[in-house]
């Protein structure tokens, strides 16, 4: 069974420019999820995704950040414009019915 | 707000010995407890999980161990080996719900040879 499939793998821009994370989660998981990872520490959560229901999204900072999940399945997440504090891995999970959370590898994103 | 503290943040351990690390939570209606794996440059990886109904946990080498009086769990580490080296995470629900899980800081655990 293929796990959660992220894109980019790395990206760098420069600040004030816009960038796109696509995750594509396990087959048949209805719950996604997108972690922001700042280096040495856990994953935060900053939105959650009930099929194409945006269930979560109170640590989404919504001035610069969004994302959708259209048809239940694949989703994007955008920063525009970017910040240099931005710079960190932003992962993907995914989960059946709110059990369980599978991570994909991660976007590492570097602002410049 | 609710929180998870996780120690050490660094460990390090001789090849064959044990490793324990600890985390408490803030939350008390918290009943899932997961613990992650993070290898350099890869995801989170889910290698043990424990529910409140239950005081301890075991899969060969690791164990898990949860306290909810005191809002302890704890993973335990038996004969490690090269390749338990890596950054671990813990986690507690907020609630009941495993779909909303707080992360713990992280332990680097190092096995020496």
């Amino acid at each position: 069974e293929a796990g959660v499939v992220q894109s980019p793998r790395y990206k760098i821009i420069e600040k004030k420019q816009p960038v796109a994370f696509w995750c594509n989660p396990i087959s048949g998981h209805n719950t996604l999820y997108w972690y922001l990872q700042n280096l040495g520490q856990g994953p935060e959560l900053l939105i959650r995704y009930e099929n194409e229901e945006a269930v979560d999204d109170s640590q989404l900072p919504k001035d610069r950040f969004s994302a959708e999940r259209l048809k239940g399945v694949d989703s994007t997440l955008k920063i525009q414009p970017a910040e240099l504090g931005d710079s960190a891995v932003y992962l993907c999970a995914s989960s059946l019915d709110g059990r369980e959370q599978y991570f994909g590898p991660g976007t590492r994103l570097t602002v410049t | 707000g609710e929180n998870v503290e996780q120690h050490p943040s660094t460990l390090s351990v001789q090849e064959g010995d044990s490793a324990v690390i600890k985390c408490t939570y803030s939350d008390s209606a918290s009943n899932y407890f997961p613990w992650y794996k993070q290898e350099l440059g890869k995801g989170p990886q889910l290698i043990i999980d424990i529910r409140s109904n239950v005081g301890e946990k075991k899969d060969q080498r690791i164990a898990v161990t949860l306290n909810k009086t005191a809002k302890h769990f704890s993973l335990h580490i038996t004969e490690t080996q090269p390749e338990d080296s890596a950054v671990y995470f813990c986690a507690a629900s907020l609630g009941s719900s495993a779909s909303k899980i707080i992360f713990g800081s992280g332990t680097r655990l190092s096995i020496r040879p």
